[in-house]
């Protein structure tokens, strides 16, 4: 079973700032089979990027995403008040494993 | 619009069932793979059981496997999951979601309800 890293645990920043989240897997993600789900409290989940760099449809072009094989990063180039949330990374080969989050806070 | 709404859940004994329904609306349910994701109160998503257009490949996190049961009704739009011998640790927002195509595990989830709470607790 692919385990799923997400780094760091907590960032804080300030809005208009560059967020850069991490997600490390323990083994290569096949066909990159890599998203990325953006969650706010008493919210679901929202997809915001598949196949590791495609934007699912409605999502701002300040989210990013970028990498292959075992390292994938998500890339918030201006912070809007609205970001601040919980990220989460998930592998959808043959189970759906999720990373365990990193929550983007205001600095 | 594009729908899907969980029902089912409650607060049950450890070892007692309960059957979570899913009701889709607003698309073509059996174009579509369906997965349930769980997320315990403070904690991260997780993975639950997919299941493909057809209900032919299904497939069960470890952690439930040999216990929970998921199933499809394409004629009535539904989506199921029979939980047996339910444990503390299955106490969970559980949520039901759309995979972005028909095969299982080969897209990402991308329509989600809004979760029905299983609490097991003596």
């Amino acid at each position: 079973e692919i385990v799923l890293t997400q780094s760091p645990g907590t960032l804080s920043l300030s809005p208009g700032e560059r967020a850069t989240l991490s997600c490390r897997a323990s083994q290569s993600v096949s066909s990159s089979y890599l998203a990325w789900y953006q969650q706010k409290p008493g919210q679901a989940p929202r997809l915001l990027i598949y196949g590791a760099s495609s934007r699912a449809t409605g999502i701002p072009d300040r989210f990013s995403g970028s990498g292959s094989g075992t390292d994938f990063t998500l890339t918030i180039s201006r912070l809007e008040p609205e970001d601040f949330a919980v990220y989460y990374c998930q592998q959808y080969g043959s189970s759906g494993t999720f990373g365990q989050g990193t929550k983007l806070e205001i600095k | 619009e594009v729908q899907l709404v969980e029902s089912g859940g409650g607060l049950v004994q450890p070892g007692r069932s309960l059957r979570l329904s899913c009701a889709a609306s607003g698309f073509t349910f059996d174009d579509y793979a369906m997965h349930w994701v769980r997320q315990a109160p403070g904690k991260g998503l997780e993975w639950v059981s997919g299941i493909s257009w057809n209900s032919g490949s299904i497939g069960y996190a470890d952690s439930v496997k040999g216990r929970f049961t998921i199933s499809r009704d394409n004629a009535k739009n539904s989506l199921y999951l029979q939980m047996n011998s339910l444990r503390a640790e299955d106490t969970a927002l559980y949520y039901c979601a759309r995979e972005r195509g028909y095969s299982y595990g080969t897209n990402a989830f991308d329509i989600w309800g809004q979760g029905t709470m299983v609490t097991v607790s003596s």
